[in-house]
């Protein structure tokens, strides 16, 4: 069963804009997971937050957590055409459970 | 260092056939894990193995084997395939730890179609 609700299904942005990504998940975790899926690859790990972390940067990338809302966000800044591509947050539940994917917001970043 | 690699890249099977998906990883990460990824379905969890000798079901177990007998292979078994395996495969492995907690790495997938 999905743990994680991205939303927007999809997004389309201008090159140089910001793009935000958002999760809902249901249950306590013990971190969260960022995951970037370019069309017709793998899934690539962008970044991991802490249940006990409320922000992290990576580059362009910064996510939040909101464990009260049981949420996070991705912003990606400065957004380039090679950002094109679906963005999946997942879950870990508890301590070395298997990762909960989300349905994944697919971005579309034009030039 | 080549990372997670699985094989075949595409496969056709007739109904009824069985075929094994491999994946071996060359990072010494003790968890695997397979994965299908169906349209507007996401990412669903078939099997997963903490170690070698040590296999789970995941959510969506039916009509798939797996076997752990080293560390570094994690092959998935189609026993009777059917068009509903339709899918794309992917495998993933990662450390584990206590109280660490660790990405994983995805092989690039196996395109399945059952005809």
């Amino acid at each position: 069963s999905q743990q994680g609700e991205e939303d927007p299904q999809a997004l389309s942005i201008q090159e140089g804009e910001n793009a935000t990504m958002n999760c809902s998940y249901k249950t306590s975790i013990n971190n969260l997971q960022w995951y970037r899926q370019n069309s017709g690859r793998g899934l690539v790990h962008l970044i991991l937050i802490r249940s006990n972390e409320r922000e992290k940067h990576s580059g362009r990338l910064r996510v939040t957590l909101d464990t009260s809302k049981k949420s996070s966000s991705l912003l990606i800044t400065a957004s380039r055409a090679a950002d094109t591509a679906s963005y999946f947050c997942a879950t870990e539940n508890s301590g070395n459970t298997p990762l909960v994917f989300g349905k994944g917001t697919r971005l579309s970043v034009i030039a | 260092n080549a990372g997670v690699t699985q094989t075949p890249k595409f496969q056709v099977l007739k109904t009824g056939q069985s075929m094994t998906l491999q994946c071996a990883q060359d990072m010494n990460h003790e968890y695997m894990s397979w994965y299908r990824q169906d349209p507007g379905m996401g990412l669903r969890l078939i099997h997963y193995s903490v170690g070698a000798g040590i296999t789970d079901q995941g959510e969506v177990p039916n009509g798939y084997n797996v076997s752990r007998s080293t560390t570094e292979d994690f092959p998935l078994r189609l026993l009777s395939a059917a068009p509903s395996q339709t899918s794309v495969y992917f495998c993933a492995s990662s450390f584990t730890g206590t109280g660490t907690f660790y990405g994983y790495t995805f092989g690039s997938g196996t395109r399945l179609t059952v005809v």
